[in-house]
């Protein structure tokens, strides 16, 4: 059974921290990965995909990609108040549907 | 990002009731759509992929008497939670993947998001 594990958190950070999310995924197969943001009673919201090892930024984001240790994660550089949500990790295989983890919930403190 | 619609926001409705609830994609034609239902503090669980013109597939667990799910158009998917009772309670997501070049990364479109609350 796929599995995809975070730690619930919460991560506590310090308005303009980093904020590092981790993401571990047991089946080696997958191909691609997500990150979405969700607001507490909101749908989730994709930050960013990345499918290639190596890292990939856009604006203060940067997801990280390992297929050898099957780790994801996700940076948020210069975190503020706004940022703070549950963060998803999902992991894709082929055209299956997106199996999510449970989230990590982070806290950004003015 | 593509968009997709879900009506009602919130709905409460009496034990015994059936609530529907609607998926639309609004600028973009999706052959499949998924339903997730999440509780409190848990994470998405995929309940069934919809397929226009065809049955749903159901994930385990999931009874397919109880959630209805019709998908009869190429916007459109419906999720009708039949004889609703008090543990029926819950967010109830859908989601949909474009059709375009970019269906090979998987990505997903969610709706707002209906929360359904049964007395």
């Amino acid at each position: 059974q796929k599995e995809v594990e975070q730690n619930s958190g919460p991560l506590s950070v310090p308005e303009g921290a980093i904020a590092s999310l981790n993401c571990t995924y047991s089946d080696r197969g997958s191909q691609s990965f997500f990150w979405y943001r969700q607001y507490s009673g909101k749908s989730p919201e994709l930050i960013m995909f990345i499918y290639s090892n190596g890292d990939k930024e856009d604006g203060r984001f940067t997801a990280q990609l390992n297929k050898a240790s099957q780790y994801v994660s996700l940076l948020i550089r210069d975190s503020q108040p706004s940022d703070s949500a549950t963060y998803l990790c999902a992991v894709n295989e082929g055209y299956s549907t997106l199996t999510f983890g449970k989230g990590t919930m982070l806290l950004v403190s003015p | 990002g593509a968009v997709v619609s879900q009506h009602p926001s919130w709905v409460i409705c009496k034990s015994g009731t059936s609530v529907k609830i609607e998926c639309r994609s609004l600028d973009f034609q999706a052959t499949t759509m998924f339903w997730y239902r999440q509780f409190p503090k848990q994470s998405l669980m995929l309940m069934a992929t919809s397929n226009e013109g065809s049955k749903a597939t159901y994930e385990q667990g999931v009874e397919k008497d109880k959630f209805l799910i019709n998908h009869a158009s190429l916007t459109l998917s419906t999720l009708t939670v039949t004889s609703a009772h008090p543990e029926d309670s819950s967010f109830y997501i859908c989601s949909a993947r474009t059709q375009s070049d970019r269906i090979n990364t998987g990505e997903l479109f969610f709706g707002e998001g209906s929360r359904l609350t049964v007395l």
